[in-house]
This record gives C-alpha cells, sequence and structure tokens, in this order.
C-alpha cells in the first residue's frame, strides 16, 4: 500500500539544524510531488513547500525561504527537509504528504521537533 | 489566498446533520479539500475537487460549493466523527488551510 515513514522525533536547540526524512512505497516515487506541513502545538496546519522527486525542483512558502531546503534520494525514494537557525516557535510537528492532482494523500505519521535550549 | 472556517467550534449530538463552512478570499475553482485530524495523528483526507468523495471515506460525508464558498456536510454524525476538520486551496501558492472546526460531542 501507498505508505510515507517519516524519521523519529528529534530535541534540538535554538540557531541549529534539523534534518527530517520521509520515506515513500507502494508507488512509483517519482510520480508524484512531496509537500511538507508543519503543526504546532494546538495549532492549525501550515504549508511550508514541495519538491518534485523527478527533478528536484522545489517551491517554498515565502515564510520559510532562506532556512528551508528540500532534497530527495531517489535511490531509496526518500525525500528530507532540513530547516536551519531553528528558533522555539519552530516546535512543532513535522508532516510530509504526497500530491495528487487537487489533494494531499497520504501524509506521513508526523515527526515532533522540540527546539529547546 | 486566505480559507476562513465556520464555525471553529460546533457541540453535536450523534445523528445530527453538521455543516461546515469555508470561505476563500478569492475564487479558487474547484481547487478545495477537506481533511479530517484526530488527535496525535496525521490528517486524512475526506474530499477533493471541492466535492469528489475520497475512496473508503463513508457516504455520509459530502462537500459541495465552487469559487470561494464552500460546505463539508456529515448528514449523520457518528461517534468516530468527533475530530477537527480543515479545508485547504491547491489553487495558488502558498497553499493555504482554513483555520479549523473542532466538532465535540453535546
Amino acid at each position: 500500500q501507498v505508505q510515507l515513514v517519516q524519521s523519529g522525533a528529534e530535541v534540538t536547540k535554538p540557531g541549529a539544524s534539523v534534518k527530517v526524512s520521509c520515506k515513500a512505497s507502494g508507488y512509483t516515487f517519482t510520480n508524484y510531488y512531496i509537500h511538507w506541513v508543519r503543526q504546532a502545538p494546538g495549532q492549525g496546519l501550515e504549508w511550508m513547500g514541495i519538491i518534485d522527486p523527478s527533478g528536484g525542483s522545489t517551491t517554498y512558502a515565502q515564510k520559510f525561504q532562506g532556512r528551508v531546503t528540500m532534497t530527495r534520494d531517489t535511490s531509496t525514494s526518500t525525500v528530507y527537509m532540513e530547516l536551519s537557525s531553528l528558533r522555539s516557535e519552530d516546535t512543532a510537528v513535522y508532516y510530509c504528504a504526497r500530491g495528487a492532482t487537487s489533494r494531499f494523500d497520504p501524509w506521513g505519521q508526523g515527526t515532533l521537533v522540540t527546539v529547546s535550549s | 489566498i486566505q480559507l476562513t472556517q465556520s464555525p471553529s467550534f460546533l457541540s453535536a449530538s450523534v445523528a445530527d446533520r453538521v455543516t461546515i463552512t469555508c470561505r476563500a478570499s478569492q475564487g479558487i475553482s474547484s481547487y478545495l479539500a477537506w481533511y479530517q485530524q484526530k488527535p496525535g495523528k496525521a490528517p486524512k483526507l475526506l474530499i477533493y475537487s471541492a466535492s469528489t468523495l475520497q475512496s473508503g471515506v463513508p457516504s455520509r460525508f459530502s462537500g459541495s460549493g465552487s469559487g470561494t464558498e464552500f460546505t463539508l456536510t456529515i448528514s449523520s454524525l457518528q461517534p468516530e466523527d468527533f475530530a477537527t476538520y480543515y479545508c485547504q486551496q491547491l489553487n495558488t501558492y502558498p497553499l493555504t488551510f482554513g483555520g479549523g472546526t473542532k466538532v465535540e460531542i453535546k
């Protein structure tokens, strides 16, 4: 079945970087875009950006421009999201989701990133 | 594009008919999806292209609308439907979500 499996929870310090992985299975990896969405504790959903696993092209939300980098490894069907210059407000659950026409489906299970000194 | 969901909180009983509205700040054609999220879980796709039911989703869920106004309807609320619901526009980058509607048991 189509599945996205993310890496485990991270605890990191302000100013550091974090890299979250999202491994795809059950479909042709290069045929679908992958999006990243985050959710701060008790808050709503916030779109961060998209990567095309085929060519590696990316589009980022302006809010994260300069701090986020999305990459992919086609040999392992894995997408990565790295966020740098972390601050406490970046504490959130980070999700990857497969993008199909007019929808995100499925979603990864989420990765909690905690930024704390 | 801003999406405004209403209400933000809804208290209802099992078997009630429930309607959630999502308004877009500009026209998005039918590029709208609805998701259900339960505590500690990832969002789950319910409806896409404003009115297409995702495979495996119960038929008590339905969506309608186009342009700037959309609705999600649950025809007969079941115990497993108590959750938070989000709309999302996929017409224009940056993609955006509504603020969510939490459906709780009355």
